[in-house]
């Protein structure tokens, strides 16, 4: 199974700012990664997949990028909406595993 | 609007089966394999399995295998997990999530999701 492993666990950030979350896996997943949103009592969101291209209706101030080990996303403006629990999942192998999270907080 | 609408909120006893449905509305219902996924409380996420509910063919996790079950009635749109001996550590909110088209293989992200389930397993 792979082990997907997130940093930082947790990610202070200001309203307006950028931030930058990152997803390793333990070994080649090629493209094939997802990233999604959770908000506190909230189904998971999926705002990428491919690594890199964006979900219906995701802004654009979303983006991923990566290949096979190392994955990033990338919020570049931060909206207060913004604030909430990332997770990457890795979908090359069976069964496809998630990363622990990233939580994005206020600073 | 596409829609995956779940069941209500279980509180279940040690040993104990629980069956949760997922009914799919706004799109063809057997042309997208249904995943369902656990999140014990203040978790992460943990795939379970997957059930492609045009030929009902299903796979399971190997750490679900032998306690789960999943089967769909096309009538109606809607899949079911049936999780079976139960323990207090599967007290989780479950999701059923729509994957890949049928067409494909069975790995993919997951673009719509149900509002989740709460099993409580408690004595």
């Amino acid at each position: 199974e792979i082990v997907m492993t997130q940093s930082p666990a947790t990610l202070s950030v200001s309203p307006g700012a950028r931030a930058t979350l990152s997803c390793r896996a333990s070994q080649s997943v090629g493209s094939n990664l997802a990233w999604y949103q959770q908000k506190p009592g909230q189904a998971p969101r999926l705002l990428i997949y491919g690594a890199s291209t964006r979900a219906t209706d995701i802004p654009t101030r979303f983006s991923g990028s990566g290949s096979g080990t190392e994955f990033t996303l990338t919020i570049s403006s931060l909206q207060s909406e913004d604030f909430a629990v990332y997770y990457c999942q890795q979908y090359n192998n069976w069964p496809g595993t998630f990363g622990q999270g990233t939580k994005v907080e206020i600073e | 609007q596409v829609h995956l609408v779940q069941s209500g909120a279980e509180v279940k006893k040690p040993g104990a089966s629980v069956k949760v449905s997922c009914k799919a509305s706004g799109y063809t219902f057997t042309g997208y394999y249904m995943y369902w996924v656990r999140q014990a409380p203040g978790q992460g996420l943990e795939l379970m399995g997957w059930i492609n509910p045009n030929s009902g063919d299903t796979n399971y996790a190997q750490k679900f295998q032998g306690r789960v079950t999943m089967t769909r009635d096309t009538s109606i749109s809607t899949t079911y997990m049936e999780l079976s001996r139960l323990k207090s550590d599967d007290t989780a909110v479950f999701y059923c999530a729509r994957g890949a088209t049928v067409t494909r293989p069975p790995f993919s992200s997951f673009d719509l999701w149900g509002q989740g389930t709460l099993v409580t397993v408690s004595s």
